[in-house]
């Protein structure tokens, strides 16, 4: 059972254009984070929401956690070819599952010159 | 701050050989957990150490066991390796407590286990 459904899948794109990957739940996460990934590596976190409704800005991505803690959103304006990469979402379940985290099957993205 | 460290980057085994594979945390971080990545499956949890104790675990059969060490570093052991557990093995480690359940957790650069 896949808690985390993230879409899409896959995302080509050319230079300057917007995008957005949506993460879903039916379980509410006391924190979500995203991670960026390169081939041969491992992943890189970019941010932690924690709070319903939050809302995050690291340059021109923008990251937003649902008001009931069970979705979020990456948007990246702008979109260069240094974003290329897999953008993984996973959620902190919190509690006794405290070092547990789980993972979104991962957007591929590609961005074009 | 030194990151995350993970050896042997690359590993070719047989089936039916058991490996080790080792993790050094983050200094400081007394949470280590550990994940299989593949295509098929996407990222998932193995099990998770905090000050020496198995805290959590995945839905892994008993071929896959770790430890951890007084120091935090963590090994992980797949024992009878079959074709299937061919995947890139990545260990995270953490703080291990936060408040709100809040879980940073920062990767390794991973094993690339290859079974033939």
């Amino acid at each position: 059972t896949q808690l985390l459904e993230q879409s899409p899948q896959f995302l080509s794109i050319q230079e300057g254009e917007n995008l957005t990957v949506y993460c879903n739940s039916s379980s509410v996460f006391s924190s979500l984070q995203w991670y960026r990934q390169e081939p041969g590596e491992g992943p890189v976190l970019l941010v932690t929401v924690v709070t319903g409704g939050e809302v995050k800005k690291l340059k021109r991505l923008t990251f937003q956690f649902g008001d009931a803690r069970k979705d979020s959103s990456l948007h990246i304006t702008a979109a260069q070819p240094g974003d290329t990469g897999l953008y993984l979402c996973a959620g902190a379940l919190g509690g006794t599952s405290y070092g547990k985290l789980t993972f979104g099957q991962g957007t591929i993205l590609t961005v074009h010159p | 701050k030194a990151g995350v460290t993970q050896t042997p980057r690359y590993l070719i085994k047989t089936r039916g050989q058991q490996v080790t594979l080792s993790c050094s945390p983050i200094s400081g971080h007394r949470s280590v957990s550990w994940y299989q990545q593949t295509p098929g499956q996407g990222l998932q949890f193995l099990f998770e150490y905090f000050s020496e104790t198995q805290r959590n675990k995945g839905n892994f059969p008993g071929r896959f066991s770790g430890r951890q060490f007084s120091n935090s570093r963590s090994e992980m052991n797949v024992s009878t390796l079959e074709l299937g557990d061919s995947a890139l093995y990545l260990c995270a480690s953490s703080l291990g407590f936060g408040r709100r359940g809040i879980n940073e957790q920062y990767f390794g650069p991973g094993t690339r286990l290859t079974v033939t």
